[in-house]
């Protein structure tokens, strides 16, 4: 089945620098890649997705990129601020005609002021 | 338009007891979802409902049973509690079946304890 891997696990910058998290998926059928961001305590929520028939989207601050050849996609913020901190979950769908996300083990990431 | 509403928010059992974790969404989606997220690993699917009137395995089912009650309602079953199944549970809904490119909604958890 799919397997999702994420890096880094931690991720720690100053306020207005860049951060890029990163995935890799194992099947080469997956065709939808949702981000998620959960604050501490609450649900996770939907921030960006992809579909792969397109190498990139942007929404404001955030954006990702995927490489279906290499099988990985990223997830870049920008101009980063303190509430982005949260814990940062990549996933990935098959093509099946239904949804079944596998997700990544998340990445915290931590914005200080 | 609350959205996806969990009950209870926390709960402890003892090992052997039994629990239904409760589940309902009012945006009139198709498709319904529990997950367990434990810490460093992520969110894994449990069960899923495609459909109103049916139900599948996840990932990790073992230990686990699922109702899908009518089409706002998935309810989560513990029929013997573990200390493994400590945790804390998501529902989650999307709007449509029959696609996989749809954006899942969460319910704001339930924290659950086994001793």
């Amino acid at each position: 089945g799919e397997n999702v891997e994420q890096h880094p696990s931690t991720l720690s910058v100053q306020e207005g620098d860049s951060a890029v998290i990163k995935c890799t998926y194992s099947d080469s059928a997956s065709n939808y890649f949702p981000w998620y961001k959960q604050e501490l305590g609450k649900r996770p929520q939907l921030i960006i997705d992809i579909r792969s028939n397109v190498g990139e989207k942007k929404d404001q601050r955030i954006a990702v990129t995927l490489n279906k050849t290499a099988k990985h996609f990223s997830l870049h913020i920008t101009e980063t601020q303190p509430e982005d901190s949260a814990v940062y979950f990549c996933a990935a769908s098959r093509n099946t005609g239904f949804q079944k996300l596998v997700f990544g083990t998340g990445t915290r990431l931590l914005v200080s002021p | 338009n609350a959205g996806v509403t969990q009950t209870p928010k926390f709960q402890v059992l003892k090992t052997g007891q039994s629990m239904t974790l409760q589940c309902a969404q009012d945006m009139n989606h198709n498709s319904m979802y529990w997950y367990r997220q434990d810490p460093g690993m992520g969110l894994r699917l449990i069960y899923y409902s495609a459909s109103e009137g049916t139900t599948d395995k996840g990932e990790v089912p073992n230990g686990y049973n699922v109702s899908r009650l009518n089409k706002r309602e998935f309810s989560l079953r513990l029929e013997s509690a573990a200390p493994s199944q400590t945790s804390v549970y998501f529902c989650a809904s999307s709007a449509r079946s029959g696609t996989s490119t749809d954006t899942q909604y969460f319910g704001p958890g339930t924290r659950l304890t086994v001793l």
